[in-house]
């Protein structure tokens, strides 16, 4: 099965501050990756979809790239209500997998 | 609108069955993809298994297969999350989510359901 490993695991970062975090699939899912918001306490929000597809209402600081092994979410300009864990997932052929995390924080 | 409703809290003991349940309203629900997501406490997401109301196809995660049964009940826009038998690591919020299809990412999620499985 395709394996999902993201980093950092976690990442403390200044307000204004451009953030990025990287996500490797074990073996190449074309364009197949999502990427979720989950804040303490609620269910995870669907950021970016299609690897770069932002879901509508999603704020444009948020943007995603990427193909086959290799993707990234990018938050261009981080805010307080930025602080939650992000999730990519792949749902290409075969079980979907979700990386591990990486939990922003506010320096 | 779009919503997913799920049962509330349980608290099990291990043996014990349950089935949980997410609800689906807003639109037609036989032609979305239902999938369940487990996280267990302080803990990452993983993907359990997905299934299509409209004629009850079912794919299952190789971790949970045999663990669990995901079924649905489209006259009632409802999906369900079946244990025969909990364990105490069943222990976990279980999510469902709507999906377009098996390639696309959940877009709506349920509220969550937290199961607790202790003697």
């Amino acid at each position: 099965d395709i394996q999902m490993t993201q980093s950092p695991s976690s990442l403390s970062a200044s307000v204004g501050d451009r953030v990025t975090i990287t996500c490797r699939a074990s073996q190449g899912i074309s364009n197949f990756l999502a990427w979720y918001q989950q804040k303490p306490g609620n269910p995870p929000k669907l950021l970016i979809h299609a690897t770069s597809t932002l879901q509508l209402g999603v704020p444009s600081r948020f943007s995603g790239s990427g193909s086959e092994t290799d993707f990234t979410l990018t938050i261009t300009s981080l805010q307080p209500e930025d602080v939650a864990t992000y999730y990519c997932q792949k749902y290409s052929s075969g079980p979907t997998a979700f990386g591990q995390g990486t939990k922003v924080e506010i320096k | 609108e779009v919503q997913l409703v799920q049962s509330g809290a349980e608290v099990k003991k291990p043996g014990e069955s349950l089935k949980i349940s997410c609800k689906g309203s807003g639109y037609s629900f036989t032609t979305y993809w239902i999938g369940w997501v487990r996280q267990m406490p302080g803990k990452g997401l993983e993907w359990m298994g997905i299934i299509y109301p409209g004629d009850s196809d079912t794919r299952y995660s190789p971790s949970f297969q045999g663990q669990v049964t995901i079924s649905a009940d489209k006259s009632i826009n409802t999906a369900y999350l079946h244990w025969s038998s909990l364990k105490a690591s069943d222990t976990a919020t279980y999510y469902c989510a709507r999906h377009e299809d098996t390639a696309t990412g959940g877009d709506y999620w349920g509220q969550g359901t937290l199961v607790t499985v202790s003697s």
